[in-house]
């Protein structure tokens, strides 16, 4: 059965970084793009950026470039998100997905809860 | 303000039917697949719809997927209690390079 399971929840402060995982199993996990997405307090999903887990070919959002780090060790079927320097505002649930599909996202993950406060 | 815009919110008795549109651009749903979630608050979101009208094994075909030019529908019909959530439109953007939701939808079935 393809599953990724996510890192759990964290609460940070302000300024502290942070890097949350998530482990794919079932599949043979660098063949399959790997994305990340947010969903703040009563807001929508927004997507944030994917990478190949093979040859970790990253791409981001304009809207989190240069906010977030996205990583993966093929060799651990796993893939990252990394933040340097927290912000309230990064206060979240985020999931990871995989592309199974032309740019669609047949198995996510069942969420990481960040919660950054002072 | 998501590039994809959809309803924020639509409502329908048990037992008909709803459609959700999901409108964009030529630089998004106009030259790529779209695919639709479902997502309950706390859970992970569940794919309905993928390649614009495919339904992944599991998903009933109450649930129905189209697209012409830069729209795309869902649409679902025999609406029961349970199908009460925020719905999701999704595909990838060529000017942004990025993968793009629309804002979503809460389905309401009064």
């Amino acid at each position: 059965e393809v599953q990724l399971v996510q890192s759990g929840v964290e609460v940070k402060k302000p300024g502290e970084s942070l890097k949350i995982s998530c482990e794919g199993s079932g599949y043979i996990f660098s063949t399959n793009w790997i994305a990340w997405v947010r969903q703040m307090p009563g807001k929508g999903l927004e997507w944030m950026g994917i990478i190949y887990p093979g040859d970790s070919d990253t791409r981001y959002s304009p809207s989190f470039q240069g906010q977030v780090t996205i990583s993966a060790d093929k060799s651990i079927s796993t893939a990252y998100l990394q933040w340097s320097s927290l912000k309230a505002s990064d206060t979240a649930i985020y999931y990871c997905a995989r592309q199974g599909y032309t740019y669609g996202y047949d198995r996510w993950g069942q969420g990481t809860l960040v919660t950054v406060s002072s | 303000q998501s590039v994809l815009t959809q309803p924020p919110s639509v409502s329908a008795a048990p037992g008909q039917k709803v459609t959700i549109s999901c409108s964009g651009s030529s630089s998004n749903i106009g030259n790529n697949h779209v695919s639709w979630y479902l997502h309950l608050p706390g859970t992970a979101p569940k794919v309905l719809i993928y390649d614009n009208n495919k339904r992944p094994s599991g998903i009933p075909d109450r649930f129905s997927g189209s697209k012409s030019g830069t729209s795309a529908t869902l649409g679902i019909t025999g609406l029961q209690t349970g199908d009460e959530a925020d719905y999701y439109c999704g595909t990838w953007d060529n000017s942004l390079s990025a993968g793009v939701f629309g804002g979503g939808t809460k389905l309401t079935v009064l």
